[in-house]
């Protein structure tokens, strides 16, 4: 069956670098997605990717934040800056229907 | 105000019993989707069901159903005969704007559902 994939599945780095988080959202899907969610918090809306652009964002996706896709494949997230409060889960996701399909997600811990 | 409320931040249920998971909705749209979505301790997001807002009847999946409201703005999740393995956090989402747009989802924060033997 197909799915999202994340890599890396872990990520330590220090605060203000810049960290990619890369995700393969499933093939077919039209709308990609990121969403974060701080430890022990509810899933928050980062951004919305279609047609090659975003569509939508939340007020989390400040300037320190980036999206492309690059590739055909390929859907990654860029935090220029590196914060402490940017230690989260993170979640790509891609969706062709109603249901989002998520992936595995990218522990990211700013130290 | 919020736009997906979950009341039960906790619930313990015995095993082969249902459970009803909460969840009320905010939203001035027409036309939205209702998700709920699985989260067990190993952290990955597993969709469960989905529910638009013109379907006339409830969803279902396997064990899972819907109990859909749309006057009362409620979207309860109902589990029948609980298992061990249901033990995981729940999550009650909604996109607004209808099913075809790019619009993100909205999450509750939650319900930590644990099953006893």
């Amino acid at each position: 069956e197909p799915e999202v994939t994340q890599t890396p599945s872990h990520q330590v780095t220090q605060m203000g670098q810049e960290v990619i988080l890369r995700c393969v959202p499933i093939s077919n899907h039209l709308y990609f997605y990121w969403y974060r969610q701080i430890l022990g918090q509810k899933v928050e809306f980062l951004v919305s990717f279609y047609n090659n652009e975003i569509s939508e964002k939340s007020e989390i996706f400040d300037d320190q934040f980036s999206v492309e896709r690059p590739d055909g494949s390929n859907f990654t997230l860029k935090i220029r800056s590196t914060k402490l409060e940017d230690s989260a889960m993170y979640f790509c996701a891609s969706r062709w229907g109603a249901e989002a399909f998520f992936g595995q997600g990218t522990r990211l811990t700013v130290v | 105000a919020q736009k997906i409320t979950q009341t039960q931040p906790g619930m313990f249920v015995q095993e082969k019993e249902a459970v009803t998971l909460d969840c009320t909705y905010d939203t001035s749209d027409q036309s939205y989707g209702l998700f709920w979505y699985k989260q067990p301790s190993s952290g990955e997001m597993i969709f469960l069901i989905y529910q638009g807002s013109y379907d006339e009847q409830n969803a279902t999946e396997g064990r899972y159903s819907l109990n859909f409201q749309k006057a009362r703005k409620s979207a309860n999740l109902v589990i029948s005969a609980s298992q061990l393995g249901d033990s995981a956090m729940y999550f009650c989402a909604m996109r607004e704007g209808g099913g075809g747009g790019a619009d993100g989802l909205t999450f509750g924060k939650g319900t930590h559902l644990i099953i006893q033997p």
